[in-house]
């Protein structure tokens, strides 16, 4: 199992542009996130997914947007990008393990807007 | 709100055990206690959880006070690639909620 896959893994955007964060992961997991992760800080939860079909918004949405089409796939989409975007984002999966909630993670991806 | 309070940083002397608290009394009766960790920049990696009783696996052990409001990872013999930010969470917040953790450093 490749477990959570995240491409790319760096980009350097310009103010203004858009761009589309890829997260696939091959554990048949129904609930699926994104986080982002500023510099010395916490993650902050973007959105997330209960199946596909079904998102929501997490703590801090503005300037993203999600879909799910597929049970696999959970991109997110940055809209006219701005330098307050750059940080690195991690995109989980979970599995139910013993009645309790397993979050797996890939490996990131770090983006920076000039 | 789950909250969980935890230490900025610790140190541990390499070979010896590293014994991370967490405290998180508002926890209800059914929410999880669980450990993550994250190493220099990579995706946090799941360690541990545990519900009431003490817990151990390959990588750590959970001790849970009997009344629930604090919980410590053991690490029984800490080597430097255990060096990382150290999360407790409880799990009264769904999705879970990664605040700034721990930072322990393993020092040789």
């Amino acid at each position: 199992n490749a477990g959570v896959t995240q491409t790319p893994k760096f980009r350097i955007l310009k103010i203004g542009q858009s761009m589309t964060l890829q997260c696939t992961q091959d554990m048949n997991h129904n609930y699926m996130y994104w986080y982002r992760q500023d510099p010395g800080m916490g993650l902050k939860l973007i959105y997330y997914s209960v199946g596909a079909g079904i998102t929501d918004k997490g703590e801090v949405p503005n300037g993203y947007n999600v879909s799910r089409s597929t049970t696999e796939d959970f991109p997110l989409r940055l809209e006219l990008a701005a330098p307050s975007q750059t940080s690195v984002y991690f995109c989980a999966s979970t599995q139910w393990k013993g009645g309790a909630n397993v979050l797996t993670f890939g490996a990131g991806s770090r983006l920076t807007v000039l | 709100d789950a909250k969980t309070t935890q230490p900025p940083s610790m140190d541990c002397a390499e070979g010896r055990a590293a014994n991370l608290p967490c405290n998180h009394s508002t926890i209800s009766g059914n929410e999880y206690v669980y450990w993550y960790r994250q190493i220099h920049s990579q995706g946090p990696q799941y360690i541990i959880h545990g519900l009431k009783n003490n817990e151990t696996n390959e990588m750590a052990s959970l001790i849970i006070t009997e009344d629930r409001k604090s919980s410590t990872l053991i690490l029984p013999h800490a080597t430097l690639r255990d060096t990382a930010v150290y999360y407790c969470i409880d799990s009264g917040n769904t999705p879970l909620v990664f605040g700034k953790g721990t930072r322990l450093s393993v020092i040789a």
